[in-house]
């Protein structure tokens, strides 16, 4: 089982990039998040979807784009990277009170 | 947003000493969960607590729901070199876990 798998593990944008961080999930949990993880703030919800077609915000939404065109998928998009943005990342799922977490993406913006 | 507040920050300990950590929330939650971070990984379910009082465990991991509904504590006995990484507290409400801040574990062997 592959659970919830992310790509990439790293990458390193310049201000004002854009890009997709993947996130996929081969259990057929509806419910679908991204979370980011800073130094003493623990992870806080940036949006999550509780199935295909069905997306929302969470606590720090701004600058970031999802979609959930299948089951499986919930990619996140950084519109115009800013450094505030520098982070890991990290996709979950969710069945039952059981979150499955992704191994993360690290993100540096210069 | 809801906030959940762990404590101590981070802790450095000998190998065989016992651990405890705490999470105090501001809003009453249903469940209660526990993860673990390692290095470089996503968190780890450890233990869920469904109700106010409940004490369980998991092997040297004992965690309670705190009868508030408020806070809940962790303690882990017997401490090994592995059991480094950072503990994550999540109040659960509807379909949003609510993380603490964490507490990050050192063990010295």
């Amino acid at each position: 089982n592959a659970g919830v798998t992310q790509t990439p593990k790293f990458q390193v944008l310049k201000t004002g990039q854009s890009m997709t961080l993947q996130c996929a999930q081969d259990m057929n949990h509806e419910y679908m998040s991204w979370y980011r993880q800073d130094p003493g703030m623990g992870l806080r919800l940036i949006h999550y979807s509780v199935g295909a077609g069905i997306t929302d915000q969470g606590e720090v939404p701004n600058g970031y784009n999802v979609s959930r065109s299948t089951t499986e998928d919930f990619p996140l998009r950084l519109l115009s990277a800013a450094p505030s943005q520098t982070s890991v990342y990290f996709c979950a799922s969710k069945k039952g009170v059981v979150a499955f977490f992704g191994q993360g993406t690290r993100l540096t913006v210069v | 947003g809801q906030q959940l507040n762990q404590s101590p920050q981070s802790m450095f300990i000998q190998e065989g000493e016992d651990v405890s950590m705490n999470c105090t929330s501001s809003s009453i939650f249903n469940t209660w969960l526990w993860y673990k971070q390692d290095p470089g990984e996503g968190p780890v379910l450890l233990i869920a607590l469904y109700k106010a009082g409940e004490l369980t465990s998991n092997g040297r991991l004992t965690a309670q729901f705190g009868i508030t509904r408020k806070d809940s504590f962790l303690n882990i006995s017997a401490s090994i070199p592995s059991d480094v990484g950072i503990y994550f507290c999540a109040g659960l409400t509807g379909n949003q876990f609510y993380f603490g801040t964490g507490t990050s574990l050192t063990v010295i062997p």
